[in-house]
């Protein structure tokens, strides 16, 4: 079984650039979560979909930040312009109707420079 | 608004000893309690979970965490440490979402786990 897939695995981009970040959930899983982790600040959920439909988008830091997910094998983060700020590492995570527990993808390293 | 409190930043532990990784809960209702481990470079991954039932829940890699509602704590432990149990590990309550429906979990800083040979 394929788990949550990733990509890129690591981008180094400048600041002012647009980054888009991928995610192929597990087959069969009907909400995915968008998370980011920092030393700074912990773990950080940023966006939640549910059958493809964003239920809470609270943690969005700001603007410059979106997130679509056109159908059930695919979401994208997007963050234009990036900042320094934004460096971190971005998951994705999945999990099947009726459960709870959250099944996560290998992440991504952003490095804006 | 639930949550969970994990106290200890960092537990040493010698291998072979018993280990424990601490976790405090505060929620409104029946908790529902989750724990995950991240080695360096990787993903959370899921290790087990309290819904109901037995407050001992055994979980993988020989896991286990205990439920205590008078405590309100769902600690993770281990009869016996290994030096390959070294990693982050993260403590997580589930969370209804009121505007939109479904839930999430709320995870807890972590705690760095470094077991010694």
């Amino acid at each position: 079984d394929a788990g949550v897939i990733q990509s890129p695995r690591h981008e180094v981009t400048e600041m002012g650039q647009e980054v888009t970040l991928r995610c192929k959930p597990i087959s069969g899983h009907n909400s995915l979560f968008w998370y980011r982790q920092t030393m700074m600040r912990g773990l950080e959920l940023l966006i939640y979909f549910n059958n493809n439909v964003p239920i809470d988008d609270s943690g969005m830091p700001e603007d410059r930040f979106s997130a679509k997910m056109p159908n059930a094998s695919f979401s994208t983060l997007k963050i234009q312009p990036s900042e320094p700020r934004d460096s971190a590492v971005y998951f994705c995570a999945s999990r099947r109707r009726g459960t709870y527990e959250q099944y996560f993808g290998p992440g991504t390293r952003l490095t804006v420079t | 608004a639930q949550s969970v409190a994990q106290p200890e930043d960092q537990v040493n532990v010698a291998e072979g000893n018993p280990l424990t990784v601490k976790c405090t809960y505060s929620v409104s209702g029946n908790p529902y309690l989750f724990w995950y481990v991240q080695y360096p470079n990787r993903g959370l991954q899921f290790l087990l979970k309290y819904i109901t039932g037995d407050n001992l829940v055994k979980g993988s890699y020989g896991f286990e965490a205990e439920f205590n509602k008078s405590q309100t704590s769902f600690h993770l432990k281990k009869p016996s440490a290994l030096v390959s149990d070294s990693a982050l590990y993260f403590c997580a309550v589930r969370e209804h979402i009121l505007t939109g429906g479904g839930n999430k979990l709320t995870f807890g800083t972590g705690t760095q786990l470094k077991v010694e040979l």
